[in-house]
């Protein structure tokens, strides 16, 4: 499966809002609405920041929300803080057990 | 809690081969499918390969189908990862990952180890 397409890097001022964008064109990714997000600071284990698309564990601030539309999954982050600075992943149920993760993003405060 | 340890790691010179081994612990490891995700240095993350809670159901990433193998051992409590033919490629910080129901494909990655790292080269 092709890994789903991510913006190399996103950036935004403390308090802005970003968006990261997840482009996928394989039929799973249309059909299936799990579309999970990753957080990872480097040398660390990723951590979850949504799931099923649009839901948000417990303990992950409500900045953090997640949207899909078509073949486009959104991960955006509001309110920036110093310490969203991190790699994100997206990462797609790909059918029969398997998953597919996008290329990643590395968000940076300016 | 949910605890995944990765061991096996190291250095290897291509061609060879290595298995890595998962201790899992805090969860019924029979009723979790389990995977192994690695990712080169710098470099983003890459799903490797799926085995399912009942071990029936067994899926590889094109770039490995072949070369390496997934398997558990419920008894142990333990995943495997054997992998051959080596390539400079493959090398990876690979970490297994739990799925986030049981008795199911699941839908994302609830858990994670914090790796072991393979550097494949002469």
């Amino acid at each position: 499966q092709s890994a789903l397409t991510q913006p190399r890097s996103v950036s935004g001022s403390p308090g802005q809002s970003v968006t990261i964008s997840c482009t996928g064109t394989n039929h799973f990714f249309v059909n299936y609405n799990y579309v999970s997000w990753y957080q990872q600071y480097p040398g660390r284990v990723p951590k979850l920041v949504i799931y099923d698309v649009g839901k948000r564990p417990s303990g992950v601030p409500d900045r953090f929300s997640g949207s899909k539309s078509g073949n486009t999954a959104s991960l955006t982050i509001s309110g920036l803080q110093a310490e969203d600075e991190a790699d994100y992943y997206c990462c797609s149920y790909a059918g029969t057990y398997t998953f597919v993760f996008g290329t990643g993003t590395e968000v940076a405060i300016l | 809690q949910v605890q995944l340890v990765e061991s096996g790691g190291g250095v290897v010179q291509p061609g060879r081969s290595l298995r890595l081994s998962c201790a899992a612990s805090g969860f019924t490891f029979s009723a979790y499918s389990m995977h192994w995700v690695r990712q080169a240095p710098g470099k983003g993350l890459e799903w490797v390969a799926v085995m399912s809670y009942d071990g029936k159901d067994i899926y590889y990433a094109e770039s490995v189908k072949g070369r390496v193998t997934i398997s558990r051992d419920s008894s142990k409590n333990t995943l495997y990862l054997q992998m051959h033919s080596l390539r400079a490629e493959d090398t990876a910080v690979y970490s297994c990952a739990r799925i986030n129901k049981e008795y199911s494909s699941g839908d994302y990655f609830d858990s994670w180890g914090q790796g072991t790292l393979v550097t494949v080269s002469s």
